[in-house]
């Protein structure tokens, strides 16, 4: 069974960049048929894509936030990260992890981890 | 405003069909993108709950049941029970987007 957790701060100041790390547990991100992604919904709000990484190092990024997202991979330590700069108020999210199997799915997702925009 | 629309909300009494409508365009749903289904509980993660339009997961109960036709989606709960009231968003691929979306969710409330 995948498992994926998140980590990170939770409080970040604004203007600063908002940096998630998610590991990897019962499964390999080194091999194809997955796209491992980051999701967040904003407080009491829907679901957002942020965009996502294949084990090639392709990424994908959501139009609206492509200029300040960076998602990257780290296989040796079955981890991939998420890198948003200079946030504002407005990027105070739960942010999930995710894995994306080729149809389109969610098949596995972390459990959420809040972060707060605040000064 | 999300691509993929959803009313915001939906209620039935127990034992009653719900439905649930997931509205797009001829970028997405009507492109011929397969549409999926999630429930989310209060503070937890969303899970899968419909996937390639009407297929269900493992362990998830024939009441639960999708189409698609056209540029829309359904999902249809039949047998509503108190545990089924919670978050459900419907996600498909979007080709002007060149990416995957999310409707923007309808809580389903038992009453």
């Amino acid at each position: 069974q995948v498992q994926l957790q998140e980590s990170g701060p939770g409080l970040v100041k604004p203007s600063q960049t908002l940096s998630l790390t998610c590991t990897v547990s019962g499964g390999s991100i080194s091999s194809g048929g997955y796209y491992w992604s980051w999701i967040r919904q904003h407080p009491g709000k829907g679901l957002e894509w942020i965009g996502y990484i294949y084990f090639t190092g392709s990424t994908y990024y959501n139009p609206s936030l492509r200029s300040r997202v960076t998602i990257s991979l780290d296989t040796s330590k079955i981890q991939f990260s998420l890198r948003l700069s200079s946030v504002t108020a407005a990027d105070t999210a739960i942010y999930y992890c995710a894995r994306v199997e080729g149809a389109g799915t969610v098949d596995f997702w972390g459990q959420g981890t809040l972060v707060t925009v605040s000064s | 405003q999300s691509v993929l629309t959803q009313p915001p909300s939906v209620s039935g009494a127990p034992g009653q069909r719900v439905t649930i409508s997931c509205t797009g365009s001829s970028s997405n749903i009507g492109a011929g993108y397969d549409v999926h289904w999630y429930r989310q509980l209060p503070g937890t993660a969303p899970k899968l709950l419909i996937y390639g339009n009407s297929n269900r997961p493992s362990g998830v109960p024939d009441r639960f049941s999708g189409s698609k036709s056209g540029t829309s989606a359904s999902l249809a709960i039949t047998g509503l029970q108190a545990e089924d009231e919670a978050d459900y968003y419907c996600q498909s691929y979007d080709i002007s987007l060149s990416g995957w979306v999310f409707g923007g969710g309808t809580k389903l409330t038992v009453l």
